[in-house]
Formats: C-alpha cells, sequence, structure tokens
C-alpha cells in the first residue's frame, strides 16, 4: 500500500541527548514536511522540503536539523539545542499544486 | 500565505448541520482552499478543497464565495465520530510551505 510511514511511535530520550525522528514515503511526492504539535495546539511547522537536497526553514526550527538525501526520506533531529523538545511530531507528504497533503502517525516524543 | 481566522471552538449535537467559517482576507489569486480533520494522537486527514464557488463530496460541502475572501466547511448531519479538530489552509501549496492555524475544535454530544 502506498502511504506516509513515521517511526517510531513512542520515543523517550534522556534531556541533552539528539534523536532522530523516521519518515518514508512511497507516494512519489517531492514535498516533505515536519511539524510540531503540543497539547491542544495547532501544528506548528519546523522544516519542508520541496525537492531532493534542498529544504528550508519553518516557523520553529531552531534546535532541529533535517535532510533530504532520498525523495522517499525526511528525517527529521532532535537536537539537545531544542529547550522543550516533548511533544507530538507529524510527517507529511505533498505532490504538487492544488493537492491534498498526506500524513503519518505521528511520533510522541518524550524527553525525561 | 494568506492567513486564516477560525472559531476556536463549535458544539453540535447529532444529527444537526455544521457549518464552520473561515476568514481569509488576503487570498490570492493563485490560492486554494483546503480543510483538514484531525483527531487526537492522529495525523490531520483530507477532507475537501476548492477555488470558488461549492464543492461537495461524500463527506463534506465547502461554500465560497465570489469575493473568496472566507469559506464555510458544511458537515451535513454530525455524528459523536465527527468530535475532532479541523483545519482550514490557504495557499497554492505547490511551492511554499503547509502552514496550519490553530484550528477549530468541534465537538459532538449525543
Amino acid at each position: 500500500d502506498g502511504g506516509i510511514t513515521q517511526s517510531p511511535k513512542y520515543l523517550f530520550r534522556k534531556e541533552g541527548q539528539n534523536v532522530t525522528l523516521s519518515c518514508e514515503q512511497n507516494l512519489n511526492h517531492d514535498a516533505m514536511y515536519w511539524y510540531r504539535q503540543d497539547p491542544g495546539q495547532g501544528l506548528r511547522l519546523i522544516y519542508y522540503s520541496q525537492i531532493v537536497n534542498d529544504f528550508q526553514k519553518g516557523d520553529i526550527a531552531e534546535g532541529y536539523s533535517v535532510s533530504r538525501e532520498k525523495k522517499e526520506s525526511f528525517p527529521l533531529t532532535v537536537t539537545s539545542a531544542q529547550k522543550n523538545p516533548t511533544a507530538f511530531y507529524l510527517c507529511a507528504s505533498k505532490e504538487g499544486v492544488g493537492t491534498e497533503a498526506f500524513f503519518g502517525q505521528g511520533t510522541r516524543l518524550t524527553v525525561v | 500565505l494568506a492567513k486564516t481566522t477560525q472559531p476556536i471552538s463549535m458544539d453540535s449535537y447529532e444529527g444537526q448541520e455544521v457549518n464552520i467559517t473561515c476568514s481569509h482576507n488576503n487570498i490570492a489569486t493563485n490560492d486554494y482552499i483546503t480543510w483538514y480533520q484531525q483527531f487526537p494522537s492522529q495525523g490531520p486527514r483530507f477532507i475537501i478543497q476548492g477555488y470558488k464557488t461549492k464543492v461537495t463530496n461524500e463527506v463534506a460541502s465547502l461554500f465560497i464565495p465570489a469575493d473568496r475572501k472566507s469559506s464555510t466547511l458544511s458537515l451535513p448531519r454530525v455524528s459523536l465520530s465527527d468530535t475532532a479538530v479541523y483545519y482550514c489552509l490557504v495557499g497554492d501549496t505547490g511551492r511554499r510551505a503547509l502552514t496550519f492555524g490553530s484550528g477549530t475544535r468541534l465537538q459532538v454530544q449525543p
């Protein structure tokens, strides 16, 4: 089945450690996105990529890094510089203009 | 990107029609209007998209007036399972960031 997969679903890390969240899609979509969602809040854009080897900062990029070496993969690293990393992280992909975005099931990161 | 304004929350009862309005005064000529639905601990799901006038699918209808400065998502005869957060997005979304607002939290009661 075609879709977008995030792993793992739950992730626990100690404070000060970097952690990488996986996002893979087999929809052949050019654009991919990472969002953060805090309890009771909307989605905030962290990074997005419109094409391989290129990405742009979103509204809250500080403390995060990404790479886009392959069309189907867009991993997000939460670095130790992120002051409050505990949150629900969502990845999405989209084909082009006027088309819908498809979301993964999310990764809930807890930093203790 | 055009900024959107939606009500923070709405309440309804099963079987009623629910209309959620989104304001987007700065919408550009190339912008589409897209609505997503999100359940707790899940990623948003596409509901409907339109450019002008009316669009209808098996889930909802989208009404867009001629000036396109607002849009209304209409959910016919809601059920408890329609309790969710609904997001309105505006943009050509092809080459720019896909930005969500705070959404409208719809609570459907028996």
